[in-house]
């Protein structure tokens, strides 16, 4: 079976800060990643996506996500982060080897707060 | 803009009162989904059709019934909301062959009195 683990409830970080936001994976082969942003009382938004090749993928609002295979860890990061960045963020993984099955696993959701 | 529409954003409806959520896209994607997610918990998925077939999730209640009358729009009927069923109801939709990314709706939030 597939899993997400983000292991923190909360992230805190100062306007101008890297910010990171962590998600373990659990696949039974080779995963397909997916991060998104839900702000208050909206629908998921896509942000990027790991399926192969560069283990650095770049994404929305400047935001990236590095894959470590080793780690079975897909972080999600941006360089300086902005007010505006305060939400919700939610890690999937796909197991493409499922046969028919799509349904995206999703992690728990990491509230993610910039401070001014 | 290509994207994926929900109506109403807001619904509120009595204890027993038959609902429908209506979800309509703009995408040409193939397969549909209907999300449940409370209280900023993890959206779970309670089905989705990919074309025309209807697959039901097992934990899935009897409950909730859903319709896709073309490949633009689905529809979600509560047959007898409870208090329980009080939640964010989100729609995605994805493509067969573009790993599958799922967009998602602004979602509509039910209130059952």
């Amino acid at each position: 079976a597939q899993s997400v683990a983000q292991p923190e409830d909360q992230v805190n970080v100062a306007e101008g800060n890297p910010l990171t936001v962590k998600c373990t994976y659990s696949v039974s082969g080779n995963p397909y990643l997916f991060w998104y942003v839900q702000y208050p009382n909206r629908g998921l938004q896509f942000l990027l996506k790991y399926i192969t090749g560069d283990n650095l993928v770049k994404g929305s609002y400047g935001f990236e996500a590095e894959f470590n295979k080793s780690q079975t860890s897909f972080h999600l990061k941006k360089p300086s982060a902005l007010v505006s960045d305060s939400a919700l963020y939610f890690c999937a993984v796909r197991d493409p080897f499922r046969g028919s099955a799509r349904q995206l696993t999703f992690g728990s959701g990491t509230q993610l707060t910039v401070l001014p | 803009d290509a994207m994926v529409i929900q109506n109403p954003r807001y619904q509120v409806t009595q204890f027993g009162k038959p609902v429908t959520l209506s979800c309509s896209q703009t995408l040409n994607h193939n397969v549909m989904y209907w999300y449940q997610q409370k209280s900023s918990q993890a959206p779970k998925l309670l089905f989705h059709y990919y074309d025309k077939d209807f697959n039901n999730e097992a934990d899935t209640p009897d409950n909730f019934q859903s319709r896709r009358p073309n490949t633009s729009f689905c529809f979600l009927d509560i047959r007898s909301p409870g208090l329980g069923d009080a939640a964010m109801y989100l729609c995605a939709t994805s493509r067969t062959g573009e790993q599958e990314t799922q967009y998602f709706g602004p979602g509509t939030r039910l209130l059952v009195l």
